[in-house]
């Protein structure tokens, strides 16, 4: 079974701090993901990643950069947290079999103060 | 471009009802992926099913089945006789072929009520 495990489940943090939110998988996959989850909006990518030490924007990389030192983690950073961006985290993953399917983390509910 | 529609935003019926969450995408790819997810209340996405567009065969999985139309760019997703734990927000994603993005329809909350 893949696993993809994400940090926290519920993260409180006051306006300006810095935020790091960590994914961990276990299934050797090359491509990660960072979304956002909005009501009314579905899913929207921030970031992924391809390989170690590659990334690339997604729809919504404003406010957010990302890190990925190690094949199985990606961690999203928040350099300065704002209150538009409490939201719900989803990470995943993916190999890189096109065929192959995406799989999710439990998220993080992060709000911001 | 591509995009996902799920013009419902919230369903509610009663156990041991049909019922059928709609899914219309746009893409100008002729070789993609069709998926569903299930977001139970504790969060996590849960995958259901993935089609590729050259498959257009119908899908049954127990209470579930999925009904892949190219014609009209939709993929319906029908759940028979409804169970309370069917409670949940399913998502309708497509990808192409090469590409790493996913685009994700706004979901649609079910409620089955007892």
């Amino acid at each position: 079974d893949v696993k993809v495990t994400q940090s926290s489940r519920y993260l409180v943090k006051r306006t300006g701090e810095k935020v790091f939110l960590e994914c961990v998988q276990d299934m050797d996959h090359e491509n990660m993901f960072w979304y956002r989850q909005d009501p009314g909006l579905g899913l929207r990518l921030i970031y992924f990643s391809y390989d170690v030490k590659m990334k690339e924007k997604g729809d919504i990389p404003e406010g957010y950069s990302v890190s990925r030192e190690k094949k199985e983690r990606f961690s999203l950073i928040l350099e300065s947290a704002s209150t538009n961006q409490t939201s719900m985290y989803l990470c995943a993953s993916r190999s890189s079999w096109d065929t192959d399917t995406q799989y999710f983390g439990p998220g993080t509910r992060l709000t911001v103060l | 471009a591509q995009k996902v529609t799920q013009a419902q935003t919230e369903i509610s019926v009663v156990e041991k009802e049909d019922v059928t969450l709609d899914c219309v995408y746009e893409t100008r790819d002729t070789t993609y992926y069709l998926f569903w997810y299930k977001q139970p209340p504790s969060g996590e996405l849960v995958f259901l099913i993935r089609r590729n567009s050259f498959d257009e065969q119908n899908e049954i999985s127990g209470r579930y089945s999925w009904n892949f139309q190219k014609s009209t760019s939709s993929f319906n997703f029908t759940i028979t006789a409804s169970q309370v734990v069917d409670s949940a927000v399913y998502f309708c994603a497509l990808r192409s072929l090469g590409n790493n993005d996913m685009r994700f329809g706004a979901g649609t909350r079910l409620t089955v009520k007892p």
